[in-house]
């Protein structure tokens, strides 16, 4: 059974500060999919970045960077500098390759004060 | 760019009545997804289409019943609603039926029932 777990449920930082969203996902298959998503107080959800499993390189675009390790099944986060318009809810998400849906952690708040 | 619209943005019903969602998809996307996402909740995957065909399915109630058209816009019907229904309701689209296609979302209809 495909489960993602966010043990993190809210987390307070104040503007400048780098914070890491951890991530830790169970799946059978081989080939699966990890997302963040964040949704901001609005209400909308807004993809933010994809990993495959087949892929372990770890990237920065910006101030968002990531960090796949197979080996502990995890897929964490991090906003570098991070600031007041970061503050929002960040979902993880796991697609197992054959399915269609997304499976989704339970959400990390994230406050970033001023 | 052109976005994933969903009407109505708030919808207010009474118990026992019907709500139709509507969903249009981002243009050339086939692919179709509804999820619910309760109160303080995680989005739970409740059905997709794939051209026009159910394609997958999740926690569904059979009080509910979807649809995908030949323009591709799809509408989530919902019938007998209870309080418990109560939720933000996303529409997501993507351009191919395939594991780990990144998924476009709306910004919800949000459904109160009273």
């Amino acid at each position: 059974a495909q489960k993602v777990t966010q043990a993190q449920t809210e987390i307070s930082v104040v503007e400048k500060e780098d914070v890491t969203l951890d991530c830790v996902y169970e799946t059978r298959d081989t080939t699966y999919y990890l997302f963040w998503y964040k949704q901001p107080p609005s209400g909308e959800l807004v993809f933010l970045i994809r990993r495959n499993s087949f892929d372990e390189q770890n990237e920065i675009s910006g101030r968002y960077s990531w960090n796949f390790q197979k080996s502990t099944s995890s897929f964490n986060f991090t906003i570098t500098a991070s600031q007041v318009v970061d503050s929002a809810v960040y979902f993880c998400a796991l697609n197992e390759g054959g399915s269609e849906k997304l499976v989704f952690g339970k959400g990390m708040k994230l406050t970033v004060n001023p | 760019a052109a976005g994933v619209i969903q009407s109505p943005r708030h919808l207010i019903k009474e118990k026992r009545e019907t709500a139709t969602l509507k969903c249009y998809p981002i243009p050339r996307h086939d692919t179709v997804y509804w999820y619910q996402q309760g109160p303080g909740q995680d989005p739970q995957f409740l059905i997709s289409f794939y051209e026009k065909m159910q394609s997958d399915k999740g926690s569904i109630p059979d009080r509910f019943s979807a649809q995908q058209f030949s323009d591709y816009h799809s509408e989530l019907n919902m019938s007998s609603l209870e309080l418990g229904d109560s939720a933000l309701y996303f529409c997501a689209s993507s351009p191919v039926r395939q594991g780990g296609t990144e998924a476009f979302f709306g910004q919800g209809t949000r459904l109160t029932v009273v």
